[in-house]
This record gives C-alpha cells, sequence and structure tokens, in this order.
C-alpha cells in the first residue's frame, strides 16, 4: 500500500534556527508531493508542489522542498524559522489521479 | 479562490444517532474527500467521489457512508455514532486533468459523540 512517513513528530526551535523536515513516500510511479500546513485553528493550506521538472521548488512564505527520487523523498527546509510558523506540517502525494494520501504530520513549535 | 465549505464548526450528538456533515465546493471541481484528523495519526481518507453518484472506499470507511448528488456536495453519513468516530473530519476537493492540482481543505467540523 501507498504510503507517506514523516519522521518527525515534534519539533522545537528558536526564532531564526533552521527546519528541515523529512519525508517519505512508498510509491513508485509518477506522483505529485505537497506539502501544507495548519496554522492553530485554521484550516489546511498549501505551502508548496512539485510534479516534474527542477526538483527544488519554492513555496511560500520562505518555505523550498527537494524531491530526490532515489531516496523517495520530498523534504521541506527553511532557513530561518519565526514564531508564526509554529503549525502542524503534513507532507502528501498524490497517485493516480484521485487519491491524496497524507503523513501523520509534524508539530513544530518556534520559540520566541 | 476556492472555496470548501463545510456546515458546521463544532457538533456534539449522541451514541447511535445518525449525523450527516455537509460539504460544499464552489469551483465545479471532480472529485471531492472526505478525512477524519487524529492526533498522531494525521489525515486518513474516508470516502472519494470523483463524480456525482461516484464514490470509492478510502481507508477507514467502517461506520461511515457517503452521498454526493449535486457536484458541488458531498455529505458524510455516520449511521449510528459511536464514540470512536470523535474525531476532526475535513472536507477538500480538487480537480482532474494535467498539471499539478492540489487539495483545497474546507475548515474541519469537529465532532463529539458522547
Amino acid at each position: 500500500a501507498q504510503s507517506v512517513s514523516q519522521h518527525n513528530h515534534h519539533v522545537i526551535l528558536s526564532e531564526a534556527a533552521s527546519l528541515e523536515l523529512g519525508c517519505n513516500y512508498s510509491y513508485g510511479g509518477t506522483v505529485n508531493l505537497f506539502w501544507y500546513v495548519q496554522y492553530p485553528g485554521q484550516h489546511l493550506q498549501l505551502l508548496l508542489k512539485y510534479f516534474s521538472g527542477d526538483p527544488l521548488v519554492k513555496g511560500i512564505k520562505g518555505f523550498e522542498a527537494e524531491f530526490i527520487k532515489s531516496k523517495f523523498s520530498f523534504n521541506l527546509r527553511k532557513p530561518s524559522v519565526q514564531w508564526s510558523d509554529t503549525a502542524e506540517y503534513f507532507c502528501a502525494v498524490r497517485s493516480g489521479t484521485y487519491k491524496y494520501i497524507f503523513g501523520t504530520g509534524t508539530r513544530l513549535k518556534v520559540l520566541a | 479562490d476556492v472555496k470548501v465549505t463545510q456546515s458546521s464548526r463544532y457538533l456534539v450528538k449522541r451514541t447511535g444517532e445518525k449525523v450527516f456533515l455537509e460539504c460544499v465546493q464552489d469551483m465545479d471541481h471532480e472529485n471531492m474527500f472526505w478525512y477524519r484528523q487524529d492526533p498522531g495519526l494525521g489525515l486518513r481518507l474516508i470516502y472519494f467521489s470523483y463524480d456525482v453518484k461516484m464514490k470509492e472506499k478510502g481507508d477507514i470507511p467502517e461506520g461511515y457512508s457517503v452521498s454526493r448528488e449535486k457536484k458541488e456536495r458531498f455529505s458524510l453519513i455516520l449511521e449510528s455514532a459511536s464514540t470512536n468516530q470523535t474525531s476532526m473530519y475535513l472536507c477538500a476537493s480538487s480537480s482532474i486533468g494535467v498539471g499539478i492540482n492540489e487539495a483545497f481543505f474546507g475548515q474541519g467540523t469537529r465532532l463529539t459523540v458522547v
């Protein structure tokens, strides 16, 4: 079965620290890859997405992600986090036309 | 902007009640989804629909059914609510076709079954 693994369940960082959240998926075919963010009390929002082309994808709010096909990975990065980045982050893969499969999420807390 | 609207933010229901969760999207999307979100488990797909009156089971369909009579509306039904169905329920929609089609989410319905 297709699956998405997020290795870090809880991450605590100080402001200005660098962030990297891991994501691995199991599907071997063509995939669309996504990172979503859920700020406290808000709905899930798209941070960035990848389908093909440049494996380094830039998203909103200074986030980026790198697709490494050989490692089935799509890690999320940000050079310098802010207190406002405190949220839960979800990696997702879409296989075929319909289904989106999500990871278990990573709760990020940024200390001011 | 794409809008996915869920009918309730919070619901409290009694065990054994039949519960309807409604979702409407305004972007003419073909696909609609129901997920439940639980701490530590992420989002798990309950059902999805790729067209009117068409539906497919997701990963955790037991205890749930769905209805899609109109393209813009997708309902989740708990036939007989149980306490283990207390959760956050998220509706989403997406388009099909070429390109990167992300899912757009509603604000969620937090259901408590007592």
